[in-house]
């Protein structure tokens, strides 16, 4: 069984502190590795989808690094706002697009 | 925009009965996919199409069956329901090309079972 973890389960920031939270994964038969940001009440909305060691992918305040080799996966926020409070999660692709989940960061950034 | 539209977000329904959840999108995507949410675990395939009419079992299937007729639309039908498949029920789509093809999400249907 395929486990994917996620750490911290839970963050409280303020407003500006910059934050970054860790997925980790099964290092071998890797394809790809997502993010994606689920806030209360809308739907899980894709950040990232990286396929590559070394990946660096950036959008906005939020970047995302990548090391297959050893299975881990960071989430960076620059500059927490109120409205980046969300869910995030990774999920390993397996083949035919199979995702495996983790059980997501919760952040709060606070005023 | 990609749409990934769930015929409800919120349902009420009684132990064994048949319940049918609805998803449609309309980027004419070749993958489809049922998760279901609960609490401390992550989400979890239940199951997943990649063409009209084929289905494949996620990791967990049991107590569920799917029904792909047309490529847009993608249903998840519990043929008797029980309490323990009360859960947030969530769909999504994506192309099938390559690797790196995000999924798109709907907005979940948070199912209870009475």
């Amino acid at each position: 069984i395929l486990n994917v973890e996620q750490s911290p389960q839970s963050l409280h920031v303020q407003e500006g502190d910059s934050t970054n939270f860790t997925c980790s994964f099964p290092s071998s038969n890797f394809y790809a590795l997502h993010w994606y940001r689920w806030e209360t009440a809308k739907s899980p909305e894709a950040l990232f989808v990286m396929t590559l060691n070394g990946d660096e992918k950036k959008k906005g305040r939020i970047s995302a690094t990548l090391n297959t080799k050893e299975g881990y996966s960071y989430l960076y926020i620059k500059g927490s706002q109120p409205e980046d409070s969300a869910t995030y999660l990774c999920a390993f692709g397996t083949g035919f697009q199979k995702l495996v989940f983790g059980t997501g960061t919760r952040l709060l950034v606070s005023p | 925009d990609v749409k990934v539209t769930q015929s409800s977000r919120y349902l009420v329904k009684r132990t064994g009965e048949k319940v049918f959840l609805e998803c449609v999108q309309d980027m004419d995507h070749e993958n489809m996919f049922w998760y279901r949410q609960d609490p401390g675990l992550g989400l979890r395939l239940i199951y997943f199409s990649y063409d009209v009419k084929m289905k494949e079992k996620g990791d967990i299937p049991e107590g569920y069956s799917v029904s792909r007729e047309k490529k847009e639309r993608f249903s998840l039908i519990l043929e008797s329901a029980s309490t323990n498949q009360t859960s947030m029920y969530l769909c999504a789509s994506s192309f099938l090309r390559g690797y790196n093809q995000p999924q798109h999400f709907g907005d979940g249907t948070r199912l209870s079972i009475l």
